[in-house]
Order: C-alpha cells, then sequence, then structure tokens
C-alpha cells in the first residue's frame, strides 16, 4: 500500500521569506511524486512532479521540490514566498512498480503568507 | 492547453432526487477520468476511476449504484448522485489524464459544490 504524510496542518510564513511545505511517502516501488496547489472554491493545479533523473524539481510560480530518497521525502519549496501562494497544497504518490496504479494524496496543507 | 470543466459548480438539490454532474476536457482527449470527493480540511477521496468506453471502477466503501459514472466520450464523464441525501453534500471534483506517459498527470476541474436539503 502507498501512503504520503503532510504533517502540518497549516504553514505561515512571512512575504519574501522562503517557504517549505513537508512531504513524506511510503511505496514499495519506485515513487512517482506530485505536488498539487488549490486554490479556495477551485479544482487542484498541478505543480511538479519527480519521475526520475535530477533529485531537484523545478515547476511552476517559482516552486521547487528536492526527492530524497533515503528520507522518503519530497518536500515543496520556494525561496522567496508571495502573498498569493496563499493556498492549499498536496503532495501526491504514485507507485510505478509496473501497470497503473491510483495516486494517493496527502491531506493539505494550507500555507499562510503573511505580508 | 490541458484544461477540464465542471458543470454545475454549484447544485443545491432535495433529498432524494438526483444530480448529475458533467466533466469535459476541453483541449484534449481523456482516456481516464477520475472523480475524487473532498470533506471540509481532508484529502482528496478517490471514488472511482473510468476509461472511455468501460466501466468504472469504483473504490472500496464506494456504493457503485449510488454514484452513477458514465464515461461515454473521449471528453466527457459524467457522475450522478442518485437518490440523493444530505450527507452526499460535499465538493466533487473530477480529474482526466491524457494517457499513456501523460497518465503521470491529472488535470482537474474546478469541483462541483453539492448541498442536498
Amino acid at each position: 500500500a502507498q501512503s504520503v504524510a503532510q504533517p502540518e496542518d497549516q504553514v505561515n510564513v512571512a512575504e519574501g521569506n522562503p517557504l517549505t511545505v513537508k512531504c513524506t511517502y511510503s511505496v514499495s516501488g519506485n515513487p512517482y511524486l506530485f505536488w498539487y496547489v488549490q486554490y479556495p472554491n477551485r479544482g487542484l493545479q498541478f505543480l511538479l512532479k519527480y519521475i526520475t533523473g535530477d533529485n531537484l524539481v523545478k515547476g511552476s510560480y517559482g516552486f521547487e521540490a528536492e526527492f530524497n530518497k533515503s528520507q522518503t521525502s519530497f518536500h515543496l519549496k520556494k525561496p522567496s514566498a508571495l502573498v498569493s501562494d496563499s493556498a492549499l497544497y498536496f503532495c501526491a504518490v504514485r507507485d510505478h512498480s509496473g501497470g497503473y496504479q491510483k495516486v494517493t494524496f496527502g491531506t493539505g496543507t494550507k500555507l499562510q503568507v503573511i505580508p | 492547453g490541458a484544461v477540464v470543466s465542471q458543470h454545475p459548480s454549484r447544485v443545491i438539490c432535495k433529498s432524494g432526487t438526483s444530480v448529475k454532474i458533467e466533466c469535459r476536457s476541453l483541449d484534449f482527449q481523456a482516456t481516464t477520468m477520475f472523480w475524487y470527493r473532498q470533506f471540509p480540511k481532508k484529502s482528496l477521496m478517490l471514488m472511482a476511476t473510468s476509461n472511455e468506453g468501460s466501466k468504472a471502477t469504483y473504490e472500496q466503501g464506494v456504493e457503485k449504484d449510488k454514484f452513477l459514472i458514465n464515461h461515454a466520450s473521449l471528453t466527457l464523464s459524467t457522475l450522478t448522485v442518485t437518490s440523493a441525501h444530505p450527507e452526499d453534500s460535499s465538493f466533487y471534483i473530477c480529474s482526466a489524464s491524457p494517457g499513456g506517459r501523460g497518465l503521470d498527470e491529472q488535470y482537474f476541474g474546478p469541483g462541483t459544490r453539492l448541498t442536498v436539503t
């Protein structure tokens, strides 16, 4: 079984400061990892994904995430937070061990960027 | 590109009636579509996966006779909540995947807020 943990319900950061939203995962095979963002009353928007290759993945809106296999983590980062980054962020994982398997989402982390 | 629409965005219905929600991929063909339910302060719960032209695969605990899913074309999937009850009130989100390598990414619709009175 695969699972995703987002240990923080909410992260507060001052505008201009770097931000990190944490995610750890568990799969039996090789993971495909994703980050999505959800704005109020909206669907999810794809930010970035890790499939293979470089551990540092760059995505939309200046976000990046680092895949760490030994720590089974895929934390989302941004060097300088904007007020407009305030939203709900979801980490997701799919086990790429052959055949299609569903994507499992974390419980989400609310990011609040304070002006 | 990769736009998914949902209609309606909000619906209020009376208990016992049925409601149909449409999910359309506007600029790509969606081999696979997914239906999720999102509870307040909770993650997305996958309800079912549908492939064009075949029966949907429902997740454990989801009543297939209550949540009817039809994926009649490569751009349209519908979710019908039959005999709705207040506990069915929720935010329903669909997503679509182009298939193949694109199966890795899902493109989400804006969601439908269902309120059953």
